[in-house]
């Protein structure tokens, strides 16, 4: 079975400074891995994503997220958080091959940053 | 291009009525999923369809199904609904089934069940 898990249900960061979300993963095999962003009373937003490559994957809106594979790890980074970045974010994981394709989702970070 | 769009926004149902949600993908998708979500909870896999054929069912039981029609809108069904239910359920599309394409999501149906 795969899974995510967000070890951090909130993070605060203030506007300015660097911010790090962090998410490991467990999966068969190669993982393809997402991040996404939600705001309130919507659905979510894709990112950016890993599949294979560069360990450094680049995003939307500035965010990056680097993929560890001896930690089992794609921590969402970004090197100067906006107050407009305040929003909730979910890691997913996706296993590459076999039958299983659905999403797997992190219990959420709620990312708040103070101005 | 218009995004995914979900239809109703919002809907309150009483325990052990049934309800459908619709969901139209983003044009020149094939691939629907449904999800959903509980407050406070990241989404959960519901189902997965292709060119209207099931391709992936999460742990749900058999009161859930849905179905993909010839132009990939999709339909979820919940039937004998209970207070547990109440979530927002949330549709995403993608361009093929294959892992390595990203999913994109509707706003959602907001599911109240009293």
């Amino acid at each position: 079975a795969q899974s995510v898990a967000q070890p951090e249900d909130q993070v605060n960061v203030a506007e300015g400074n660097p911010l790090t979300v962090k998410c490991t993963y467990s999966v068969s095999g190669n993982p393809y891995l997402f991040w996404y962003v939600q705001y309130p009373n919507r659905g979510l937003q894709f990112l950016l994503k890993y599949i294979t490559g560069d360990n450094l994957v680049k995003g939307s809106y500035g965010f990056e997220a680097e993929f560890n594979k001896s930690q089992t790890s794609f921590h969402l980074k970004k090197p100067s958080a906006l107050v407009s970045d305040s929003a909730l974010y979910f890691c997913a994981v996706r296993q590459s091959s076999g039958s299983a394709r659905q999403l797997t989702f992190g219990s959420g970070t709620q990312l708040t940053v103070l101005p | 291009d218009a995004g995914v769009t979900q239809s109703p926004t919002h809907l309150i149902k009483t325990r052990g009525q049934q309800v459908t949600l619709r969901c139209s993908p983003i044009s020149g998708h094939k691939s629907v999923s449904w999800y959903q979500q509980v407050l406070g909870q990241g989404p959960q896999f519901i189902f997965q369809y292709y060119e209207k054929e099931e391709r992936g069912r999460g742990n749900f039981p058999d009161r859930f199904s849905a179905r993909q029609f010839p132009n990939y809108s999709s339909e979820l069904n919940v039937n004998a609904l209970l207070l547990g239910d109440s979530a927002l359920y949330l549709c995403a599309s993608s361009l093929q089934v294959g892992g390595l394409y990203e999913q994109y999501f509707g706003p959602g149906t907001r599911l109240t069940v009293t």
